[in-house]
Parts: structure tokens; sequence; C-alpha cells
């Protein structure tokens, strides 16, 4: 799987949209981006995944590089509630394997 | 949506005896499993792939008779520390890839707390 890097920790106000860039710069083109969020104590939780188009559901939108080598994951109302550390994975789908880097931790402050 | 089940949530064991995890999806089949500890403030390392009818396969430096698995059915898989230490001491999620109806999306359980006393 594809390393990623991803800041280690960002602040975004309430009410803001939050904007999470990962560099994945060696992706194979069978190599999907994922990216999960972990509440503390809690399991990881799906937030949205995608290979190449930009795609959006009703947690987030995931902008991904015409040359696939970065994307950003956006909250665009963030909440408190939005506080968590956020994982950007690269990995094939058909396997299910994901390796977790450090993440990125945010903060939504009031 | 898809849901995976992890029991029990929390569970405190004596040193020396060994403990059961359980991880279900609720309402797929999962012919493959991930099993991955976590330390606080750390983050999860991948344990095992856990494989329906067949044996799992162990990541590099994790000892398979201590962490043994098995995934007797397609909607189960569990994970038993033999011989506990107070090191295994940590948190233990699992994960499944849903098919076909899920979009291959993966989706964890709400992990499982084991502290060995």
């Amino acid at each position: 799987d594809a390393k990623t890097t991803q800041p280690p920790s960002m602040d975004c106000a309430e009410g803001r949209a939050a904007n999470l860039p990962c560099n994945h710069s060696t992706i194979s083109g069978n190599e999907y981006v994922y990216w999960y969020r972990q509440i503390h104590s809690q399991g990881p939780q799906y937030i949205i995944h995608g290979l190449k188009n930009n795609e959006t559901n009703e947690m987030a939108s995931l902008i991904i590089t015409e040359d696939r080598k970065s994307s950003t994951l956006i909250l665009p109302h963030a909440t408190l509630r939005d506080t968590a550390v956020y994982y950007c994975i690269a990995s094939s789908s058909n396997t299910g394997k994901l390796i977790f880097g450090q993440g990125t931790t945010l903060q939504v402050k009031p | 949506g898809a849901v995976v089940s992890q029991h029990p949530s929390r569970v405190i064991c004596k040193s020396g005896t060994s403990v059961k995890i359980e991880c279900r999806s609720l309402d797929f089949q999962a012919t493959t499993m991930f099993w991955y500890r976590q330390f606080p403030k750390k983050s999860l390392m991948l344990m095992a792939t856990s494989n329906e009818g067949s044996k799992a396969t162990y990541e590099q430096g994790v000892e398979k008779d201590k962490f043994l698995i098995n995934h007797a059915s397609l909607t189960l898989s569990t994970l038993t520390v033999t011989s506990a230490h107070p090191e295994d001491s940590s948190f233990y999620i699992c994960s499944a890839l849903g098919q076909p109806l899920s979009g291959n999306t993966i989706y964890f359980g709400e992990g499982s707390w084991l502290t060995v006393v």
C-alpha cells in the first residue's frame, strides 16, 4: 500500500469548513484513497473513499488531484463533534487491508 | 448500512488466563476480517488477516500462537489472547470488508478494551 503523509494536527473554528490534506505521491493505479476518523476510545468511522473522481456524501467531500498524488477531505461545516483523529489511507479496495499512519488530529474550537 | 459488532467492549482478565473477543458482521457476509491493536495515543497496528475457512495470516512480529484467530463462519471471527500478560492490555479492533452490497467499503467494530491484571 502506498504511504500517506498528513499533518499531525489542525485546528478549525466551529461552523467553518475543515480542509484536511493528504499526500500519497506513490499511489498506484488500483489503490483507492480512504478516509476514516476515530473519536477517542471508539473504532474508526468510515467517512468516504474515492479512486480518481471527486466524491461527496452526507459527511464530507473528497477532492483528489488529477495526478492522484494528493487529496483533501472537506468537512463543510465543522462541529465540535467532528473533533477526532482523521486517517487518510491508500489501499486496493479488493483486499480490505488498511495500513494506518499517524493521522491528523483535528480540533474544532468554539 | 453495514455494521460490525465486537464483544465484549471491555474485559478484565488475570495474568495467565485466556480471553476471547468476537467480531461479527451484522448485515453482510465477510469472507475476510482484520484484527488491529491500538495502544494509547498511538495509531492502529494491523495484527492479522482472518480468512473464512482457512488459516489467518499474521503480520510480521505478531505471535500466532499467542493471538489465535478463528473465522468459522461468514459473519464471525474470534481473537483469543492466550496466556495473557499485562503488556497485552490494549484496545483491540476488528474490521470487515463489506461486499458486494457495501461497494467494497471497510467497516470497523467498536473495539474491545482488554486489561490484564
